[in-house]
């Protein structure tokens, strides 16, 4: 099937550590996405991909990184900087910025706790 | 980015009862995006409009593009408890969201 992998759905991060969420997509899409989400609160853009090898800060990119070394994967490390990282992670690609290819399609979340 | 405005913040009715959201944005939009998120779930796309005037329905669902370009509506018909979870607005090549619309609907 088609779609739009987060992995894990749970993690935890002790203080002082960087941690990776995976994001993969079979769709073909062009951009990917990085949102946080705040118990009861909408969606902020962390990070943007629109193309392979390139990405743009979102209006929070602070404390985290991307990579897009691949079309299909986006992964998002929340390092050490990040002094607030618990949130819920959603990951998101479309197929690509034009109109009509906006349409996000979204993954099922990564709950990120710090102990 | 634009600033979104979605409103009401929450809402809770009665099952069958009709439900109306609004969006409204600083800046003139081209298209206009309805998404639904379950507990613990990824947003899900309801509606896409693409032209100012536009009414456009999925099943229960009515969405509308705002003349001004600057607003959408999105409305509910006859709610259902499987309509509860929350109800964003998006605008095109922005990718920033309004803040939701929390539904709860009480059977």
């Amino acid at each position: 099937d088609g779609g739009i992998t987060q992995s894990p759905k749970y993690l935890f991060r002790k203080e002082g550590q960087n941690v990776t969420l995976s994001c993969e997509q079979n769709l073909n899409h062009d951009a990917m996405y990085w949102y946080r989400q705040d118990p009861g609160q909408g969606l902020r853009l962390i990070y943007y991909s629109q193309i392979v090898n390139d990405f743009q800060k979102g209006d929070i990119a602070e404390g985290y990184s991307v990579s897009r070394e691949k079309k299909e994967s986006f992964p998002l490390t929340v390092t050490s900087a990040q002094k607030n990282p618990t949130a819920f992670y959603l990951c998101a690609s479309s197929p690509g910025a034009r109109i009509g290819n906006e349409k996000l399609f979204f993954g099922s979340g990564t709950q990120l706790s710090v102990l | 980015g634009q600033q979104l405005n979605q409103s009401p913040q929450s809402m809770f009715i009665q099952e069958g009862e009709d439900v109306s959201m609004n969006c409204t944005s600083s800046s003139i939009f081209n298209t206009w995006l309805w998404y639904k998120q379950d507990p613990g779930e990824g947003p899900v796309l309801l509606i896409a409009l693409y032209k100012a005037g536009e009414l456009t329905s999925n099943g229960r669902l009515t969405a509308q593009f705002g003349i001004t370009r600057k607003d959408s509506f999105l409305n509910i018909s006859a709610s259902i408890p499987s309509d509860v979870g929350i109800y964003f607005c998006a605008g095109h090549n922005d990718m920033r969201f309004g803040a939701g619309t929390r539904l709860t609907v009480k059977p």
